[in-house]
């Protein structure tokens, strides 16, 4: 079955630290998408990356990077010298492509809290 | 483009009462369109499956004679909770997929149902 996990419930840091957020995920299918989204407190998701699973290169934007390792089943997600902005709930996301409508099985979030 | 939008944004009705929440894509087709549930500090859980003209597919647990599902056209799906309890308070997201052989969704801004 598929299922994604985010062991990291809450994690606060200070402004200009670096921050790892990991995302571990389960799956029969060999053709899959991975996702990161923010949810900040305004409630809207804030679509961050999609990733196949035939792609495993490492992908960075700005202050944002993502390390997908097929071999440890992780998509962690590396915020570099965070900002008070970057305060949020992230959700990791799964979709397989058995499934033809391409749903999405989210993770339990990671509440990051950045402190000025 | 790819803009998706929900109405209302936020409704407090009376226990007992019917509510209906409104799924749009705004400049785009969507085939498909998923309705989320989350609760306070929880993760987005998936209620059910739209797809335009057909009959909706509810995951395991929700209820659909409680949770109708209209999708009647290509750019709108409504969901209605009847004889809303308080119990069903909740934030009540929408997802419009915009390209059926293509794995992206696009997330409405959320409705906050708060039933006294």
């Amino acid at each position: 079955a598929q299922k994604v996990t985010q062991a990291q419930t809450e994690i606060s840091v200070v402004e200009k630290e670096d921050v790892t957020l990991d995302c571990v995920y389960e799956t029969r299918d060999t053709t899959y998408y991975l996702f990161w989204y923010k949810q900040p407190p305004s409630g809207e998701l804030v679509f961050l990356i999609r990733r196949n699973s035939f792609d495993e290169q490492n992908e960075i934007s700005g202050r944002y990077s993502w390390n997908f390792q097929k071999s440890t089943s992780s998509f962690n997600f590396t915020i570099t010298a965070s900002q008070v902005v970057d305060s949020a709930v992230y959700f990791c996301a799964l979709s397989e492509s058995m499934d033809s409508s391409y749903k999405l099985i989210f993770g339990s979030g990671t509440r990051l809290l950045v402190r000025p | 483009g790819a803009v998706v939008s929900q109405h209302p944004s936020r409704v407090i009705c009376k226990s007992g009462t019917s509510v209906k929440i409104e799924c749009r894509s705004l400049d785009f087709q969507a085939t498909t369109m998923f309705w989320y549930r989350q609760f306070p500090k929880q993760s987005l859980m998936l209620m059910a499956t739209s797809n335009e003209g057909s009959k909706a597919t509810y995951e395991q647990g929700v209820e659909k004679d409680k949770f109708l599902i209209n999708h009647a056209s290509l750019t709108l799906s409504t969901l209605t909770v009847t004889s809303a309890h308080p119990e069903d308070s909740s934030f009540y997201i929408c997802s419009a997929n915009r390209d059926s052989s293509y794995n992206e969704q696009f997330f409405g801004p959320g409705t906050r149902l708060t039933v006294l």
